[in-house]
């Protein structure tokens, strides 16, 4: 079956800082990968998507890079801000299956 | 910014009671998603419809789990009867669907239940 997992279950950084979440994903099919973002009692946030046929995709203040060889995939975030705490969810998709959604890892900005 | 909308947004049950959650997805969405998302971990799908029509619902506990699009817009989310491990977060997502396989989905807040 297809995981999707995070390396750290909590990131802690100072307000400033840059922030670099992480994940790792199982299925070599996948074709195209979303980084949601999703606050205390809200519904998941869209970030940034990327599609397998790129290796780096920027918006703004985040950056998304992927890393096929390794099945790799980071989210960057630059100068991290208090509003960015939350739970950021990778989720990975192959052609028209599902989208399987990682455990998440919860960002804390410390001020 | 359009919206998925969903309600009510916390539901409190008992066991065995019947529950409903409804949700408008994004106007003009034609694919709309059910997930469940237990504390901590992330969603799950349940089931997914294209239009008026299930396209999968391979992990809907269909003893106990309905879900309808009729009019391939609105759709509605329904537990008869409701079990302790039901408790969780119920979240509607939307996407423009057809040949977007590979275009982000849109939730809304979800439904949070508890059943006791």
């Amino acid at each position: 079956g297809e995981s999707v997992g995070l390396h750290l279950p909590t990131l802690s950084v100072q307000e400033g800082d840059n922030s670099i979440i992480n994940c790792a994903y199982s299925n070599s099919a996948s074709d195209y990968f979303i980084w949601y973002k999703q606050e205390s009692g809200k519904g998941p946030q869209f970030i940034i998507d990327i599609r397998s046929n790129m290796d780096k995709r920027q918006g703004q203040r985040v950056t998304v890079l992927l890393n096929k060889t390794v099945k790799h995939l980071s989210l960057q975030i630059a100068a991290t801000q208090p509003g960015d705490s939350a739970v950021y969810f990778c989720a990975e998709k192959s052609g028209a299956n599902n989208l399987f959604f990682g455990t998440g890892t919860r960002l804390t900005v410390i001020p | 910014e359009a919206e998925v909308a969903q309600s009510p947004r916390y539901k409190i049950t008992e066991k065995s009671q019947a529950v409903a959650f409804w949700c408008d997805p994004i106007s003009g969405h034609a694919t709309l998603y059910w997930y469940r998302q237990i504390l901590g971990q992330g969603p799950e799908l349940l089931v997914q419809f294209q239009d008026e029509s299930v396209v999968d619902d391979s992990q809907l506990p269909k003893d106990r789990f309905s879900a309808e699009r009729l009019k391939g817009v609105d759709s509605t989310l329904k537990i008869q009867p409701a079990e302790l491990g039901d408790s969780a977060m119920y979240l509607c997502a939307s996407s423009p669907g057809g040949d977007g396989w590979s275009s982000p989905l849109h939730f809304g807040n979800g439904t949070r239940l508890t059943v006791t």
